[in-house]
């Protein structure tokens, strides 16, 4: 099992320029997650999906879009790029089960916007 | 609402110390608590979790917390440090599926 996989691991991005960060997971896990990561401030939730076609917002997610289409992927869409979105993007998965249950993470992608 | 404290955002300790990284949580019910370890570079992985029960848990490296609900804390500790235990330490709570709440990290250095 390859667990959670982000693509890319590093982007530099100019002011008003789009990308879509790609995760996909292989544990057929039904709960989808992304975080950003700031120094000092823990991991914020961006956006989260509870399985395929269903998604919701968490604490930050203005800048951000998200879509559902298959249990197994994820992506995380930035439209007009601006630098308060410099960050470290991570995303995780979970079975869901149980609310205890714990997360997954991927690797990260670091991301900065000039 | 639910949110968590850690105390120290950056810990130092000899090598072969007692390792000591503090949490203390709020909660309107029983909380269910995590401590997650991130080595450089990499992504956040699971060291323990308290659901319910017994409450000194045990995970994985040596590392180990006591929940205290009188305390509302749930420190996490080692006895004696190592150098690859260097790597910045997140407290959590969860209040469901989607709302785990992350602690600000504590980095931990370990100086041989």
């Amino acid at each position: 099992n390859a667990g959670v996989t982000q693509t890319p691991k590093f982007r530099i991005l100019k002011i008003g320029q789009s990308m879509t960060l790609q995760c996909t997971q292989d544990m057929n896990h039904n709960y989808m997650y992304w975080y950003r990561q700031d120094p000092g401030m823990g991991l914020k939730l961006i956006y989260y999906s509870v399985g395929a076609g269903i998604t919701d917002k968490g604490e930050v997610p203005n800048g951000y879009n998200v879509s559902r289409s298959t249990t197994e992927d994820f992506p995380l869409r930035l439209e007009l790029a601006a630098p308060s979105q410099t960050s470290v993007y991570f995303c995780a998965s979970s079975s869901g089960g149980r609310i205890y249950n714990e997360q997954f993470f991927g690797p990260g992608t670091r991301l900065t916007v000039l | 609402a639910q949110s968590v404290t850690q105390l120290g955002s950056h810990v130092s300790v000899s090598e072969g110390a007692l390792v000591l990284l503090r949490c203390n949580y709020s909660s309107s019910v029983p909380p269910y608590l995590f401590w997650y370890v991130q080595y450089p570079n990499q992504g956040l992985q699971l060291l323990l979790k308290y659901t319910t029960g017994a409450t000194l848990v045990k995970g994985i490296n040596g590392f180990e917390a006591e929940f205290k609900k009188s305390e509302t804390s749930f420190h996490l500790t080692k006895p004696s440090a190592h150098m690859s235990d260097a790597a910045e330490y997140f407290c959590a709570v969860s209040r469901g599926y989607q709302k785990v709440t992350f602690g600000t990290g504590t980095k931990l250095q370990v100086i041989p």
